[in-house]
This record gives C-alpha cells, sequence and structure tokens, in this order.
C-alpha cells in the first residue's frame, strides 16, 4: 500500500536553531499533505495544510513565520521549525491522500526536542 | 467547527475479552476515519466510513457509521495484546483531508 515517510524521526536542537522535518510520499504524487502536531497523551492538531506550488494553509493560532511549510514537488513536503524553543518540542506527523476520496495515510512522525 | 469525542478515554481489558469504542461528533460526519497510534509513533489506518449505516470489517475489528452519521463505533472481538494502543476517530468536515481528530481511547489488553 501507499507509504509516507518521514526525516528525521527524531531530532534534538538547541534552543535558537532551526529544525527541517521532510515528508514523502514514496509510492503516490501527493498535490495535498497535512502537518499535525501532537502533545505528549494528546491528540493530533492540524497545523497547516501543505499544497504542491503554492503557500501552505495555515490553522488559526499557527505562527506561519514560525512553522515554514513547502512542498516544492508532488511528493515532498517539508516543514521546518525556525527559531526553535521548548515550548516547540512535540511530535509532529504529516499526511498525505493517493487521490481523491482516498485513503489518507500518515508518516511515522518525527519527534522534535528542543534543549 | 466540529468536534470528536471518544468514549471511553482509556480502557483495560482481559486477553479474549470483545470491546467497543464509540466516537460521537458534534455535527454530520461525512468521511470517518478510524486509526491506531501506539504512543510517539505514526497512525495505521483502519477503515473510512462514509454512508449511513455502513459497517467494515478487517479481520477482528469492526466498525459502523450510524444512519443519522453522528456516531461510529469501533467493535473488536476476542482481543489480543497485538490491539493494545491508542485508537483514535477522525472526521473529514471539508472533504479535502484534512482531518479533525478525537482525544483517542486509549487500550490496553491484559494477557
Amino acid at each position: 500500500g501507499a507509504v509516507v515517510s518521514q526525516h528525521p524521526s527524531w531530532v534534538i536542537c538547541k534552543s535558537g536553531t532551526s529544525v527541517k522535518i521532510e515528508c514523502r510520499s514514496l509510492d503516490f504524487q501527493a498535490t495535498t499533505m497535512f502537518w499535525y502536531r501532537q502533545f505528549p497523551k494528546q491528540s493530533l492538531m492540524l497545523m497547516a495544510t501543505s499544497n504542491e506550488g503554492s503557500k501552505a494553509t495555515y490553522e488559526q493560532g499557527v505562527e506561519k513565520d514560525k512553522f515554514l511549510i513547502n512542498h516544492a514537488s508532488l511528493t515532498l513536503s517539508t516543514l521546518t521549525v525556525t527559531s526553535a524553543h521548548p515550548e516547540d518540542s512535540s511530535f509532529y506527523i504529516c499526511s498525505a491522500r493517493a487521490g481523491p476520496g482516498g485513503e489518507l495515510f500518515f508518516g511515522e512522525g518525527s519527534r522534535l526536542t528542543v534543549l | 467547527s466540529q468536534e470528536l469525542e471518544q468514549s471511553p478515554q482509556s480502557l483495560i481489558v482481559q486477553e479474549g475479552k470483545n470491546l467497543t469504542i464509540n466516537c460521537t461528533s458534534s455535527k454530520t460526519l461525512y468521511g470517518l476515519y478510524w486509526y491506531k497510534q501506539k504512543y510517539g509513533e505514526g497512525l495505521i489506518f483502519l477503515m473510512m466510513l462514509q454512508k449511513g449505516g455502513e459497517e467494515k470489517s478487517h479481520e477482528k475489528i469492526t466498525a459502523k457509521l450510524d444512519e443519522k452519521k453522528q456516531q461510529s463505533s469501533l467493535h473488536i472481538t476476542a482481543s489480543q495484546p497485538s490491539h493494545a494502543g491508542i485508537y483514535l476517530c477522525g472526521a473529514d468536515p471539508l472533504y479535502q483531508g484534512n482531518l479533525i481528530f478525537g482525544k483517542g481511547t486509549k487500550l490496553s489488553v491484559k494477557p
């Protein structure tokens, strides 16, 4: 079946640095990908919708200048957490749909820890 | 905005027992997804329901969407330790793939 891969699986960085997380659809093209954030023992919260070739659509309360999303190709979306702070530490998951109305596949997630 | 409420929040069952998890929506559901997640890992797609009264099964897991399309249930028959994890229901209110999720139900299965 379709697979969505994220990289890195986990990353530790110093406060103030930027971190990039990649989300790839391995065997299908995805014009739209979604980025979620999950705090410990809580559910997933949608952060933004990543659109290939255009600007991402951010959910209310999500800082677009802090969470930069780039969807440069039909198989790759990246989330860059800029000037990371400890409160940005979280589990970030992406998802992609293989065609309209189809199944939504999620990546394995990326755990970010900011020291 | 649409909200999903799952019940129970957590569940501990003896291996071999049946169990049911419920997901209730504040609005009509147009696309209801069930996922399983192990803490700190990605989501595993289980089933998607769209039509009122629809029922789907995969191995020992059955999911139903009620006729009014505001409630879904996930039923596991003869639970096994491998069923342990967090079960999340997700709705696709705009039918665009940007899901909203319930808070999840944590299932533990005692051998």
